[in-house]
């Protein structure tokens, strides 16, 4: 069964970091592109950066540019983000998502981890 | 606010049809696919159409979607309880609509 787990989220002041990963399994990690998207409290979803299968090329939202990194380790089936320099307004719950059987979407999401940036 | 505007809410009765609309530009929809998305409350949003027009397998023919020019839409027929969600569509570069909320009466 094909699946992503995140993990990671928390409670940190604002200016803080937080690391989240993703745990991926039932497919062969390593052959694609990886993807974070992130939803605010009642909000709609955000895309917040991607990295290819062999991190090659890596992207990202103008508003997380320069606080947040995105990394992958294929040997560990994980992808990871670094978010450094939080805000109140990165609070949300952030998805590790990727396209399997489509290009153009996404066709597997996992089922989130909520990061609260709060004083 | 988000790149893609839809209607914040639609609602139907049981049985009938729906249709959400998705506006954009032609820096997004225009020159990209369009995707939607359904979230069950509490839950990862689900892919129900991709390519504009294309339902991945295990979506029933009950969802449909359609583009034109800098628009796309997406169908509901023979609505259902359990179809009550929020719906999002999205395109191929990466930029999303802020939801349209399902209510079915």
């Amino acid at each position: 069964e094909v699946q992503l787990v995140e993990s990671g989220g928390g409670l940190v002041k604002p200016g803080g970091s937080l690391r989240l990963s993703c745990a991926a399994s039932g497919f062969t990690f390593s052959s694609y592109s990886m993807n974070w998207v992130r939803q605010a409290p009642g909000k709609g979803l955000e895309w917040v950066s991607s990295i290819s299968s062999s991190s090659s090329y890596i992207y990202y939202a103008d508003s997380v540019k320069g606080r947040f990194t995105i990394s992958r380790d294929n040997a560990k089936n994980s992808l990871y983000l670094q978010m450094n320099s939080l805000r109140a307004e990165d609070t949300a719950v952030y998805y590790c998502a990727t396209a399997l059987e489509v290009s153009s979407a996404v066709d597997v999401w996992g089922q989130g981890t909520t990061v609260t940036v709060s004083s | 606010q988000s790149v893609l505007t839809q209607p914040p809410s639609v609602s139907a009765a049981p049985g009938q049809k729906v249709t959400i609309s998705c506006s954009g530009s032609s820096s997004n929809i225009g020159n990209n696919y369009v995707s939607w998305y359904q979230q069950l409350p509490g839950t990862a949003p689900k892919l129900l159409i991709y390519d504009n027009n294309k339902r991945p397998s295990g979506i029933p023919d009950r969802f449909s979607g359609s583009k034109s020019g800098t628009s796309a839409t997406l169908g509901i027929t023979g609505l259902q309880t359990g179809d009550e969600a929020d719906y999002y569509c999205g395109t191929s570069s990466w930029v999303f609509g802020g939801g349209t909320k399902l209510t079915v009466l």
